[in-house]
């Protein structure tokens, strides 16, 4: 596509449900990122995948949280059991290869936890 | 620990004046770095960026920045900032020693009073 897609733009859960949050990268970009930008604590980087590896898990902040990306396109970040102190824009960002490259970033996917 | 520092999380400017933005990093090694900045409202995007060659880097709006390698820092510069430069800005390094992800510094958050 021409930019980067996310969905749902916004969702509210209760505190315990499992929520999934998708990204759909520009088409052939091979890198795909995955940060959390709360109130004053900037970009928290999460993970992110070359192709469908991924060769970088450690930004995840608990075993809560997984992703996924298939025919090294489309990612899906799930969080179970969600806690209020998720409630952040989940942003995703692709690049044509990883290195030295420029992100594009989707509009991001607000979660508000009750 | 690699990281990225921004020293100021809130400016305030009149128009007219003059901005340097701080931005240090902890990498070693060759950098690429990058400054992106969302405006109210809008998708983070690229403001400008460093590769490699002259460390005095221009970007887009006027905004320019400069690469100190024997001080780890990228600072960002305008010379007379515009109401319409009110926006959050990032600095983001993605390094070889990092395992090229990108990570971002805390941002900035400058108002410009008109």
């Amino acid at each position: 596509g021409a930019g980067v897609s996310q969905s749902p733009s916004n969702k509210v859960t209760e505190k315990g449900k499992d929520v999934e949050l998708r990204c759909d990268p520009i088409s052939g970009h091979t890198a795909l990122y995955w940060y959390r930008q709360s109130l004053g604590q900037g970009l928290e980087f999460l993970i992110y995948f070359q192709g469908n590896s991924a060769p970088d898990k450690s930004g995840l902040p608990s075993d809560r949280f997984s992703a996924e990306r298939t025919g090294g396109s489309v990612s899906t970040l799930t969080i179970q059991r969600t806690q209020q102190e998720d409630s952040a824009v989940y942003l995703c960002a692709s690049s044509p290869r990883s290195g030295a490259n420029v992100l594009t970033f989707g509009a991001g996917s607000r979660l508000t936890v009750l | 620990a690699q990281s990225v520092s921004q020293h100021n999380h809130h400016v305030i400017l009149s128009e007219a004046a003059s901005l340097e933005l701080g931005c240090n990093y902890s990498y070693g090694g060759t950098v690429n770095l990058f400054w992106y900045v969302q405006y109210p409202g809008q998708h983070l995007q690229l403001l400008l960026k460093y590769f490699s060659g002259d460390p005095l880097v221009k970007g887009i709006k006027g905004f320019e920045a400069e690469f100190i390698k024997s001080k780890f820092s990228f600072n960002l510069r305008k010379p007379s900032v515009q109401w319409s430069d009110t926006a959050e800005y990032f600095c983001a390094v993605n390094a070889e020693t990092g395992g090229f992800k990108t990570i971002f510094g805390a941002g900035t958050r400058l108002f410009v009073k008109a």
